[in-house]
């Protein structure tokens, strides 16, 4: 079945550490995306890339980074510099980062930081 | 600014109620999406349309281009239709998708 994992689905992590989100797909998708997820807010996006070894800042990218060494595989970092990293994160992917083509959401990766 | 507007913030139905979503959007939105986010938290896409009318079951997304709006209608409504649905317009400087902050509809038995 293709598709885009995220794992995990609950991640739960001290003040001050930095943390990994895991987000692969298999749908051989060219762009891929992450979006944060607060509750009463609309998503926001957080960075996307276009194609490997290349990746945008979107709205609120401080203190998050991201990698996109493969094309399957597009990890979100989480770092200590992120003043309120409590959120539900979601990972998307689409064809082509143009408005024509469908973006598909993986299930998302609930963080909690104390 | 580019905004997605959504309307009601939250709704509840009875089952076999026809239901009425609605999204209005500003200039430089093109293509419309309408997610629907189930309680887990996965979306999934429902439609995606930039121009009249698409309809798969007993879903159905309606786009007026020049009045900015689109509506999600359901139905015969179902207690398996209780989730939140989401508005996205395709836009922005970056052509990023952006969000409404979702109408979440609660269908009874």
């Amino acid at each position: 079945d293709g598709g885009i994992t995220q794992s995990p689905k609950y991640l739960f992590r001290k003040e001050g550490q930095n943390v990994t989100l895991s987000c692969e797909q298999n749908l051989n998708h060219d762009a891929m995306y992450w979006y944060r997820q607060d509750p009463g807010q609309g998503l926001r996006l957080i960075y996307y890339s276009q194609i490997v070894n290349d990746f945008q800042k979107g709205d609120i990218a401080e203190g998050y980074s991201v990698s996109r060494e493969k094309k399957e595989s597009f990890p979100l970092t989480v770092t200590s510099a992120q003043k309120n990293p409590t959120a539900f994160y979601l990972c998307a992917s689409s064809a082509k980062k143009q408005a024509a083509y469908e973006q598909y959401f993986g299930p998302g990766t609930r963080l909690t930081v104390t | 600014k580019n905004e997605v507007e959504q309307s009601p913030q939250n709704l509840t139905a009875q089952e076999g109620e026809f239901i009425t979503i609605n999204c209005s959007y500003s200039v430089g939105i093109s293509a419309l999406h309408w997610l629907q986010q189930h309680p887990g938290g996965g979306i999934v896409s429902l439609f995606m349309l930039s121009s009249g009318k698409k309809k798969h079951g007993r879903l159905i997304a309606t786009i007026n281009i020049q009045e900015k709006h689109s509506s999600l209608h359901i139905t015969a409504s179902h207690p398996r239709d209780s989730a939140v649905y989401i508005c996205a317009g395709y836009g922005g400087s970056q052509g990023n998708l952006i969000f409404g902050k979702g109408t979440k509809l609660s269908v009874k038995p």
